[in-house]
């Protein structure tokens, strides 16, 4: 079945620092991908998605882009804030059209001042 | 505003009792799911409901249970069979339950159970 693996956490960065938080995938047939963002003690919020291969997602600075050939679909912001310290979540949906999604394990990000 | 509502935020328990935890949506959403979180770890679907009046089992269904009476309203009780119940329960919702659509998540409730 269709799987994706995160770069493990924590993730620790001084403010402006460029980010990245590798997201690959495996999956058969063309999956959508998700960021989502889950902020101390509350659900999850979606960041982006892109639903086809070399779509790109981007929202509040973060971009990420479907990658078929590579099968990743990484998160980046070129100027991290301490407001950003969070956990990030990717994910695809599962085989066939069914919505449902497969979540990575998370990646903690902690910006410092 | 349109959006998804859990409580209560935090719920405490003595092992052996059911309980229930409260999910309601005014998106209009027709599918909604619910959620396992423990620390380290993604997100493990629970139970799904694509329509009022069915549901279907996710991945780790042993030990809950839920009903889907209203459109607006999924709630997932707890039984006594479950062995960890200890978590933080995400509910969520989408327009329909197709990769169409990109779910919403409520809050959260956090359940200890001692």
């Amino acid at each position: 079945g269709n799987s994706v693996t995160q770069m493990e956490g924590p993730v620790t960065l001084s403010e402006e620092a460029f980010l990245t938080i590798n997201c690959t995938y495996t999956a058969t047939g063309y999956p959508s991908l998700f960021w989502y963002v889950q902020y101390p003690g509350e659900g999850l919020q979606l960041l982006l998605k892109a639903t086809k291969a070399d779509d790109k997602g981007s929202n509040k600075g973060f971009e990420a882009t479907y990658r078929k050939e590579t099968t990743s679909f990484h998160l980046e912001k070129g100027s991290v804030q301490v407001s950003d310290s969070a956990v990030y979540f990717c994910a695809l949906t599962g085989g066939g059209n069914t919505g449902k999604l497969i979540f990575g394990q998370g990646t903690t990000l902690q910006v410092k001042p | 505003d349109g959006g998804i509502t859990q409580s209560p935020k935090y719920l405490f328990r003595k092992e052996g009792q059911n309980v229930t935890l409260s999910c309601e949506q005014n998106l209009n959403h027709d599918a909604m799911y619910w959620y396992r979180q423990d620390p380290g770890q993604g997100l493990r679907l629970i139970y799904y409901s694509q329509i009022v009046n069915d549901f279907q089992k996710g991945d780790i269904a042993e030990g809950y249970s839920v009903s889907r009476e209203k459109k607006e309203s999924f709630p997932l009780t707890v039984t006594s069979a479950q062995k960890n119940p200890t978590a933080f329960y995400l509910c969520a919702s989408s327009r329909q339950m197709t990769n169409s659509y990109e779910q919403y998540f409520g809050p959260g409730t956090r359940l200890t159970v001692t």
